[in-house]
């Protein structure tokens, strides 16, 4: 089965400090995207940054940007420079295209707090 | 530009009752989708749909009916409403899977 694992339920962060969301995915696929999405509290869906697999540079706009890694099928979101706007939850999501379907799954999602 | 527009925005409804959430897009997608969020479980997805006419069953189909008979429009059907039912539903579209998906802003349903 294709899954999508963030294993922090919840993290902290102090206002300006960086702080790393980590997403972990199982395919067998070669050529894919991926996703970070974030939901504040208004529960708006907003894209924050793709990541294209065959591209071997780490996705980055403005504060944020991922490390991915896919030979270990890691997917982490770093946040530079907290702000308390970044506060919200974020999703890792991928899209599964084997088989016929055409499916994005999502993980259970990280609520990010900032502390001012 | 509209994006994605979905209504009601809340609603309550009785066990066994029926309804349809409405889902329009105006940016010509193929892609509609149709998830459920409930606490701790993510964005789960129902149904989806690649084109007018074309749809599939997502994670979790079961209780719930889609058609596609227009590009811009995917309604999500309720035939008997059930407890297991209340959740927040967002309806999303993109040009393919592996695009960006533009969401609505949600439902919150509540089924008493």
């Amino acid at each position: 089965a294709q899954t999508v694992t963030q294993s922090q339920p919840e993290m902290s962060v102090q206002e300006a400090e960086t702080v790393t969301l980590s997403c972990t995915y199982d395919t067998s696929e070669s050529d894919y995207y991926l996703f970070w999405y974030k939901q504040p509290p208004s529960r708006q869906m907003i894209l924050v940054i793709r990541q294209e697999a065959y591209k071997q540079q780490n996705a980055t706009e403005n504060r944020f940007s991922v490390n991915f890694q896919k030979a270990a099928k890691s997917f982490s979101l770093k946040i530079s420079d907290s702000q308390l706007g970044d506060a919200a939850m974020y999703f890792c999501a991928y899209p599964l295209t084997q088989g016929g379907s055409e499916k994005l799954v999502f993980g259970k999602g990280t609520k990010l707090t900032v502390n001012p | 530009n509209a994006g994605v527009t979905q209504t009601p925005k809340f609603q309550v409804l009785k066990t066994g009752q029926s309804m349809t959430l409405q889902c329009a897009q105006d940016m010509n997608h193929e892609y509609m989708s149709w998830y459920r969020q409930d606490p701790g479980m993510g964005l789960r997805l129902i149904h989806y749909s690649v084109g007018a006419g074309i749809t599939d069953q997502g994670e979790v189909p079961n209780g719930y009916n889609v058609s596609r008979s227009t590009t811009e429009d995917f309604p999500l059907r309720l035939l008997s409403a059930a407890p297991s039912q209340t959740s927040v539903y967002f309806c999303a579209s993109s040009f393919r899977v592996g695009q960006p998906q533009h969401f609505g802003d949600g439902t919150r349903l509540s089924i008493l």
